[in-house]
């Protein structure tokens, strides 16, 4: 059964750094990643989506890799900004789930000024 | 038109009520789905629904009773429900036609149960 497992669980920073937030999963057997973030009490907004067949996305100052192989894949936030603070999850569309989305439980970010 | 769009919000029912959550998107997704969110927690799926026909049914309360009018709307029914189903409630898209399979999500409804 596939697991997604984001790491850590919680993060505080200042403003300025570079970041790196990790998310792992246990069946190689994906069609996508999608990394989102959501503020507290609101809906998903997506960040990136990275097909199976890609090895990382950019936009902005995020840029998300995905290592199929290995099961893993990571989410660089650079300069980062008090605008960041919120929950970023990651999210796999895994072959033995048809086109639902298995979630980790996600990183808390916290950017203080 | 990128978005989804959920109503109402904010909703507090009682135990004996029936309610519905409603779910529009025109971005010509023929995927839809409800997630369930209780807090600090992952979003938990509930139904799919493929081309107007429910694919997944994660073993959900017959007190949820989602429909699917047509490829734009979703609609989830509720009926009898009990505290502990009090949560957030998320509605997403997909467009598995294209092979892109990225999902987008509304705002949710936060769902209170007294």
């Amino acid at each position: 059964k596939q697991e997604v497992t984001q790491i850590p669980a919680a993060l505080s920073v200042p403003e300025g750094e570079n970041l790196v937030l990790n998310c792992s999963f246990t069946d190689s057997a994906i069609y996508n990643l999608q990394w989102f973030r959501q503020d507290p009490g609101k809906g998903l907004t997506s960040l990136l989506l990275i097909q199976s067949s890609q090895r990382e996305q950019t936009s902005g100052r995020l840029n998300a890799s995905l290592d199929k192989s290995s099961g893993r894949s990571t989410l660089y936030i650079a300069a980062s900004q008090p605008g960041d603070s919120a929950t970023y999850l990651c999210a796999v569309m895994s072959s033995e789930a048809g086109t639902a989305l298995i979630f980790g439980k996600g990183t808390t970010l916290s950017v203080s000024s | 038109d990128t978005e989804v769009t959920q109503t109402p919000k904010h909703l507090v029912m009682g135990m004996t009520n029936k309610k519905s959550l409603k779910c529009e998107q025109h971005m010509g997704h023929r995927a839809m789905y409800w997630y369930k969110q209780k807090a600090k927690k992952p979003p938990e799926l509930m139904f799919v629904y493929s081309y107007e026909k429910l694919s997944i049914n994660e073993s959900v309360p017959s007190r949820f009773s989602p429909e699917c009018p047509n490829s734009s709307l979703l609609n989830l029914h509720l009926h009898a429900l009990q505290p502990e189903d009090s949560a957030l409630y998320l509605c997403a898209s997909s467009s598995p036609q294209t092979g892109n399979f990225g999902y987008t999500f509304g705002s949710g409804t936060r769902l209170t149960v007294v």
